[in-house]
């Protein structure tokens, strides 16, 4: 277990419909970071939010967007929602300022039908 | 943007053999490495680490080694057991931003088999 929880574990929705996921990070840690992980693309980054602020931006959609709280939990939108968007998504965390270990979360698995 | 090759996709070993996966990088200024073990349906787990002004770390069976001016990076594995069968993603990263934060770049990741 790393630490870091996101809801819900599974997602099944229409095409058009939106969604959020959540996540909380592991104690103390100031970094979120949202992932997208599938088959055809591998593991792809999608937004950093650092203590409550937007710190870098990967491949993430228009349709999509991200917030973190003053708790620091972190939410990902996602909306319009297409076929090609079914994926796992994860959240990891880290300290943030020692410098790169990530601890992932178990993931959420969206399946857009 | 930093292109992070990753080989084999697949590997298949005996238990006991010795693995080895590998890993290029395009960008110079990337200083973290970290390996990650995928079971099926379970989350990346790190399992080891290496910055750029280190040459080799190991830990248990499990090494890293890195040649900065080739630009690539491997894992090692000894010893191998039925329960290393997993995806291993490797990944490079350079510090970003004020907050210290590194955005890694994974590799397309290696599905190993140990077979008993």
């Amino acid at each position: 277990d790393s630490g870091v929880t996101q809801t819900p574990k599974h997602l099944i929705t229409a095409t058009g419909q939106r969604v959020t996921l959540r996540c909380s990070p592991r104690s103390g840690d100031l970094s979120v970071y949202w992932y997208q992980q599938s088959l055809d693309q591998g593991l792809q980054f999608l937004i950093q939010y650092y203590n409550g602020e937007e710190r870098a931006k990967g491949n993430i959609l228009e349709r999509f967007s991200a917030q973190q709280f003053p708790d620091l939990h972190s939410e990902l939108n996602l909306s319009s929602l297409e076929l090609g968007d079914s994926a796992l998504y994860f959240c990891a965390s880290s300290v943030g300022d020692t410098g790169g270990e990530q601890y992932f979360g178990p993931g959420t698995r969206l399946t857009v039908t | 943007g930093e292109n992070v090759e990753q080989h084999p996709s697949t590997l298949s070993v005996q238990e006991g053999d010795s693995a080895v996966i590998k890993c290029t990088y395009s960008d110079s200024a990337s200083n973290y490495f970290p390996w990650y073990k995928q079971e099926l349906g379970k989350r990346p787990q790190l399992i080891i680490d290496i910055r750029s002004n280190v040459g080799e770390k190991k830990d248990q069976r499990i090494a890293v080694t890195l040649n900065k001016t080739a630009k690539h990076f491997s894992l090692h594995i000894t010893e191998t057991q039925p329960e290393d069968s997993a995806v291993y993603f490797c990944a490079a990263s350079k510090g970003s931003g004020t907050g210290g934060s590194y955005i890694p770049t994974f590799g397309r990741g290696t599905s190993l088999i140990v077979h008993p």
